[in-house]
Formats: structure tokens, C-alpha cells, sequence
């Protein structure tokens, strides 16, 4: 079964700086890697997907990379802003399986709060 | 496109009563999600469709709660009767295969059983 950790669950920083969270999980035969961003009282935003094939993706501030061997995904945010904090999830879809292929295992999240 | 459209947005309902929460996908999208997102247990995946056909529904939680989806532009999760642990955010999503699976949430449904 897939498991979907992510560490820490609470982070703060100030504003300007670079920072990294971490997604570890425990199968590789994943399909895709998606990280979404969610803000307090509203739903999911999805932020970047990564294909199996790939290593990085990058959308403006964002990139993600995925190191299947190490069972790994980061989600690095240059030059952090206050409006940056949200809380941060990963979530994987596994190789297709017969009924399998569309799922999204997630993990718990990080809440990031961004100081001015 | 709006994107994913839950309504309502809040619901506040006695234990007891029936509760109906609709969604409606993504226009083209052949794959519907429900979630529910508590605290204690984070996000959970209820039950989803393919072609509106329900393909898992192993996270529904009990008997109680039903799901349907009688077309490709709506779908609806019932639960009843309600009961206070039934309280929290339901999510509707979608995605479509060409588009590799990338799921896209709507707003939610705050859920209070009182």
C-alpha cells in the first residue's frame, strides 16, 4: 500500500527566502506526482504534476522535482512571499492497475506560513 | 471553463436529516472524485467514477452515505441519515485521461450535523 509522508508538517519562514518541502513515499511504480496548494477554508489548487518519465517541473517561483529511486518529491519555492502560505500537499497516482489508475494517494501536508 | 462547481457551499443540518451535496465537473472530463477532508483523518477518497460509472467505492464510509452520477455533467453524494461525524469539507474533482489524470478540486462543501 502507498504511503505518502510529509515533513515537517509546520513550517515558517521569512519572507524573501528559498525554501524546500518534501514529499517521501514508500512504492516507485507511480504513474504521476501531483503537488497542490491549499489556502484555509477553500479547496485544492493544483500547482505543477510531474509525469514518472520526468525529474522536474517548474511553473513561475516552482519547481518540483521526483527522484523515483530515493522514493522522493520536492517542492522548491524561490524567493518566498507572504501570500506563498498555504498549506502544501503531494499526492501520487499509482502505474495503471485495472480501476487503480485514476487514484490520488496524498500526504498529511506542510503548512507553510511566510513572515513579512 | 469554471471549473469545478460544488453547491452548496455550506451546509448546517440536524442529525437525522438527509443531506444532498452536488457537484458538477469539469466540462469533458471523464473521471469524478468525492473526498472528504476532517482534521483528524485529512483527505480521504470516498468514491469515484470513470464514464459515470462508480469504479471504487471502498472509501465510502458506511451504508449511509450513496453516490451518483446519472450523467457526465452531474453528480450527487447523499448521506442518510446524517450524523455529527459526518461534519466536515466534502470536495468534488475531476480529470480527464489527456490531460494524464491531473485532478482539479472544486470549492467544497462545509458539512455541520448538529
Amino acid at each position: 500500500k502507498q504511503e505518502v509522508t510529509q515533513i515537517p508538517a509546520a513550517l515558517s519562514v521569512p519572507e524573501g527566502e528559498n525554501l524546500v518541502l518534501n514529499c517521501s513515499f514508500t512504492d516507485s511504480a507511480i504513474y504521476n506526482l501531483q503537488w497542490f496548494r491549499q489556502d484555509p477554508g477553500k479547496g485544492l489548487t493544483s500547482l505543477l504534476l510531474i509525469q514518472s518519465s520526468q525529474r522536474e517541473q517548474t511553473s513561475g517561483r516552482l519547481n518540483a522535482s521526483l527522484d523515483k529511486s530515493s522514493g522522493r518529491s520536492t517542492l522548491y519555492i524561490a524567493a518566498s512571499q507572504p501570500g506563498d502560505s498555504a498549506t502544501y500537499l503531494c499526492a501520487l497516482r499509482r502505474t495503471f492497475r485495472a480501476g487503480s489508475a485514476r487514484q490520488l494517494t496524498f500526504g498529511s501536508g506542510t503548512q507553510l506560513t511566510v513572515l513579512p | 471553463d469554471a471549473g469545478v462547481i460544488q453547491s452548496p457551499r455550506h451546509e448546517v443540518t440536524e442529525m437525522g436529516q438527509e443531506v444532498t451535496l452536488r457537484c458538477k465537473p469539469i466540462s469533458g472530463h471523464n473521471s469524478l472524485f468525492w473526498y472528504r477532508q476532517t482534521m483528524m483523518r485529512g483527505l480521504e477518497l470516498l468514491i469515484y467514477f470513470n464514464n459515470n460509472v462508480p469504479i471504487d467505492d471502498s472509501g465510502m464510509p458506511e451504508d449511509r452515505f450513496s453516490a451518483k452520477m446519472p450523467n457526465a455533467s452531474f453528480s450527487t453524494l447523499k448521506i442518510q441519515p446524517s450524523e455529527p461525524r459526518d461534519s466536515a469539507v466534502y470536495f468534488c474533482a475531476s480529470s480527464l485521461v489527456e490531460h494524464n489524470y491531473e485532478q482539479y478540486f472544486g470549492p467544497g462543501t462545509r458539512l455541520t450535523v448538529t
